[in-house]
């Protein structure tokens, strides 16, 4: 059972445009969303978060939206650059349980074209 | 500058071999994480502990254990190794109520 699902696999933006990931969650009970960036043959990094609290956290050129009621979260990168081109995945927790154990989505391939 | 370091970056094994992946860091971290990617598939979780001594299996603990006899080394083991574990494993530390820190990852192959 997929707790956490990003339904498109890859995705292709031209330079200097918005970016748009989205990511869905079926646990009601999560309340601590993170966003990480995996370059090939480097460990994922933390790139922004977001609690159950919030509908909105930006840092820069990023900005998570989460969608409670629709179970729903998407990082916004505006405007792109060819160096975000990665695979994005979105993660989930329950905050202060489980050591903050993280449920993980499939990823997404970003590939920003110049 | 913190770190999870992973003890090698590629590694070719055999079918039937004993395989120890080996995970360090150095941040006094409670909790460490052993998972794996694959394409399509995302990380999935194999083991986690939450301190020395202490394991919980993940998702996909078959045909993997582990070993925390010290707090900053998780050690995964490949009791037997199969082609199908050939896989990118990652390794992650983590202070409760916050989020993960990688390493590098190990590219196993199994032939």
């Amino acid at each position: 059972d997929q707790q956490v699902k990003q339904n498109s696999p890859s995705l292709s933006v031209q330079e200097g445009r918005i970016s748009i990931l989205n990511c869905d969650y079926t646990n009601s009970m999560f309340d601590y969303f993170l966003w990480y960036k995996k370059y090939p043959a480097e460990g994922p990094t933390f790139l922004i978060s977001i609690s159950s609290i919030k509908d909105k956290n930006e840092d820069g050129r990023f900005t998570v939206f989460l969608n409670k009621s629709a179970k729903h979260l998407s990082l916004h990168i505006v405007p792109s650059q060819p160096g975000d081109s990665a695979v994005y995945f979105c993660a989930a927790s329950l905050y202060y349980n489980q050591g903050g154990k993280l449920i993980f989505g499939q990823g997404t391939e970003l590939s920003v074209k110049p | 500058d913190v770190k999870v370091t992973q003890s090698s970056r590629y590694l070719v094994k055999r079918t039937g071999e004993k395989v120890f992946l080996e995970c360090v860091q150095d941040m006094d971290h409670e909790n460490m994480f052993w998972y794996r990617q694959d394409p399509g598939l995302g990380l999935r979780l194999i083991y986690f502990s939450y301190d020395v001594k202490m394991k919980e299996k993940g998702d996909i603990p078959e045909g993997y254990s582990v070993s925390r006899e010290k707090k900053e080394r998780f050690s995964l083991i490949l009791e037997s190794a199969s082609t199908n574990q050939t896989s990118m494993y990652l390794c992650a530390s983590s202070q409760t109520g916050h989020g993960y820190t990688f390493g590098s990852g190990t590219r196993l192959t199994v032939v």
